[in-house]
């Protein structure tokens, strides 16, 4: 198995706190994506990185920011949560351009109150 | 516009019998790859099979083998002889290879596909 840790794996918080998901990777993986699973839509990307400090917005990145100051940390930050931000967050990694397999995290279920 | 479409939100299918599961894609891109991804109730994710843009030949992997349509745009996952363990999300992905694009990966919406004894 890759690498690949999620932390926390469950979180309940409160609508306005700020809250940061971490996705951590042994693999020395070039590419990062955090992506959120809900009931109907399945995973959505939010944001992706490149390589360090390279990022890029997905589909649903309203709401939330991303870090990549090392090669195996991609920060996942919502600034004010709130209760549409209720999900599972799925972190995955991808070694090259021409990977044929992309890695993924256990997932971190993410309650806001 | 939606670059991943699985039309099926969900499916039945007789054990041991075969199952095709649908998934278009929508990219200028020359080079890109196709995944399959496979998330039973335990919600992890389970890799199934990719193929390339490229690859002249259908993937094929164990009783999973995709069928590669480029002209169509298409890339359908058959899952022959299914088992009762089949019955999971199964999850059609692009990752597309554009130079400025970062390597963007994204999903469909998935089908929930039901083993039947």
């Amino acid at each position: 198995d890759a690498g690949i840790t999620q932390s926390p794996r469950h979180k309940v918080t409160e609508t306005g706190t700020p809250v940061t998901l971490r996705c951590h990777q042994t693999e020395n993986h070039r590419y990062m994506y955090w992506y959120r699973q809900d009931p109907g839509h399945g995973l959505r990307l939010i944001h992706y990185s490149y390589g360090v400090k390279d990022t890029d917005k997905g589909e649903v990145s309203d709401g939330y920011s991303v870090s990549r100051s090392k090669t195996e940390d991609f920060l996942l930050t919502l600034e004010s949560a709130t209760s549409s931000q209720t999900s599972v967050y799925f972190c995955a990694i991808i070694q090259d351009r021409d990977s044929t397999e992309a890695f993924f995290g256990q997932g971190t279920r993410l309650t806001v109150v | 516009a939606q670059k991943i479409t699985q039309t099926q939100p969900g499916m039945f299918v007789q054990e041991k019998e075969a199952v095709t599961l649908d998934c278009t894609y929508d990219t200028s891109d020359q080079s890109y790859g196709l995944f399959w991804y496979k998330q039973p109730s335990s919600g992890e994710m389970i890799f199934l099979i990719y193929q390339g843009s490229y690859d002249e030949q259908n993937a094929t992997e164990g009783r999973y083998s995709l069928n590669f349509q480029k002209a169509r745009k298409s890339a359908n996952l058959v899952i022959s002889a299914s088992q009762l363990g089949d019955s999971a999300m199964y999850f059609c992905a692009m990752r597309e290879g554009r130079l400025d694009a970062g390597n963007m990966l994204t999903f469909g919406g998935g089908t929930r596909l039901m083993v039947k004894p």
